[in-house]
């Protein structure tokens, strides 16, 4: 069955870095877009960015953009974000999603936590 | 940007219809898509491209679409639907993917 696991998630200080991981498994990973959206503890949904399966597109709200990174190595069935210049405002659960279509978020992952705080 | 609008919260009763609707200017040009989040859980699909439903999604959610709005329709309404509901679609000129601020559905 479909698996998305992610790791790395922690606290870290306002303009600190820190990498997220996903590893997906039971479908083959290269065939798909793959996403991180977030969600605020208690807020609602917001999408971060989108890589396309062989990683030639990538898509990123505005709000991340310049900042954060995503990545993918098929090899590995994995994807990535790479995110610098963390600000408070990121502090979010941050879900990895397979994007069928491009579009539609059908498996998403069980979150990772992360929190930027002095 | 491109924006999606719900209504925050709604509750119906058991057995009820539970119609949850998601305003936005490109529908329906776009396609709109329909997650359900329980707490402490990743949000699961649960229509896509308006009216299509997952597999293992109940026959009682349905989706329906009238000019700018879309809505997800649960009918027959069960204890274990309460939960957020969230509309999604995209900002095709702006190449990113929108959600709306989800309804929280209740079961009375």
């Amino acid at each position: 069955q479909v698996q998305l696991v992610e790791s790395g998630g922690g606290l870290v200080k306002p303009g600190g870095s820190l990498r997220l991981s996903c590893a997906a498994s039971g479908f083959t990973f290269s065939d798909y877009y793959m996403s991180w959206i977030r969600q605020t503890p208690g807020k609602g949904l917001e999408w971060v960015s989108t890589l396309h399966y062989g990683g030639r597109t990538i898509y990123y709200s505005d709000s991340v953009r310049g900042r954060f990174t995503i990545s993918r190595d098929n090899a590995k069935s994995s994807l990535y974000l790479q995110m610098d210049s963390l600000r408070d405002v990121d502090t979010a659960v941050y879900y990895c999603a397979r994007a069928t279509g491009g579009e539609a978020f059908d498996y998403w992952g069980q979150g990772t936590l992360v929190t930027v705080s002095s | 940007s491109y924006e999606v609008t719900q209504q925050p919260s709604m509750s119906v009763s058991p057995g009820q219809t539970a119609r949850i609707t998601c305003s936005g200017d490109a529908f329906p040009d776009v396609y709109a898509y329909w997650y359900q989040q329980k707490p402490g859980q990743a949000p699961q699909l649960v229509m896509f491209q308006g009216t299509e439903r997952p597999s293992g999604i109940p026959e009682r959610f349905s989706g329906s679409i009238s000019g700018t709005a879309v809505t997800l329709i649960i009918s027959g309404v069960q204890a274990e639907d309460e939960a957020d509901y969230y509309c999604q679609s995209t900002d095709r000129s702006h190449n990113s993917v929108v959600f709306g601020g989800g309804t929280k559905l209740t079961v009375l």
